[in-house]
């Protein structure tokens, strides 16, 4: 079974330019997350989709973060205009069912 | 964005010893569960826990579910190698169709041999 992919793997750019990220989540999974690590701490959830329908995105910075997932399978996460603070890695997540996630090997973000 | 309370924030332990680290918060939860995260790949489950005082094992892995519903520890026997990375904690609330999963900060454990 092939797992949540994500790319790019890496991304460096000056602030205040834009970026984006794209996620394909396993085949079937309903539900997509975008998380936010920064280096140190535990991931912080952005973004919770069911199907194309946003659940819950309570803590994304609106005015700087938008994401979508217009066929209720891949998802992108921008950016826009990005922020020192704003370096991380951002990591997909997939869900069919219950409680298990399954992450993305994530993107990590500099910003310079 | 509330962070669960990780402890020890990092160990150094030798091959074969036992590992203990918990995790506490000021809120209930529903369901705790215990994730690993080896450096450049994102968590991966071990344990979830659904029931206040539940006790469950997965291999050399032990967690339990703290009878107040807002803390849980891990236990790892006879460390290897591979056992390292870091520990997460996680908490889950369900509400509705949003069931939030909040993280704790994190234990780094390192396994000398």
């Amino acid at each position: 079974e092939a797992g949540v992919a994500q790319s790019p793997r890496y991304k460096i750019i000056e602030k205040r330019q834009s970026v984006a990220f794209w996620c394909n989540p396993i085949s079937g999974h309903a539900t997509l997350y975008w998380y936010q690590q920064i280096l140190g701490q535990g991931p912080k959830l952005l973004i919770q989709f069911q199907n194309n329908g946003v659940v819950d995105d309570s803590q994304l910075p609106k005015d700087r973060f938008s994401a979508e997932r217009l066929k209720g399978v891949d998802s992108t996460l921008k950016i826009q205009p990005a922020k020192l603070e704003d370096s991380a890695v951002y990591l997909c997540a997939s869900k069919q069912t219950g409680e298990k996630l399954f992450f993305g090997s994530g993107t990590q973000l500099s910003v310079l | 964005g509330q962070q669960l309370n990780q402890s020890p924030q990092s160990m150094f332990i030798q091959e074969g010893e036992d590992v203990s680290m918990n995790c506490t918060s000021s809120s209930i939860f529903n369901t705790w569960l215990w994730y690993k995260q080896d450096p450049g790949e994102g968590p991966v489950l071990l344990i979830a826990l659904y029931k206040a005082g539940e006790l469950t094992s997965n291999g050399r892995l032990t967690a339990q579910f703290g009878i107040t519903r807002k803390d849980s520890f891990l236990n790892i026997s006879a460390s290897i190698p591979s056992d390292v990375g870091i520990y997460f904690c996680a908490g889950q609330k369900n509400t509705g169709t949003a069931s939030k999963l909040t993280f704790g900060t994190g234990t780094r454990l390192q396994v000398t041999l």
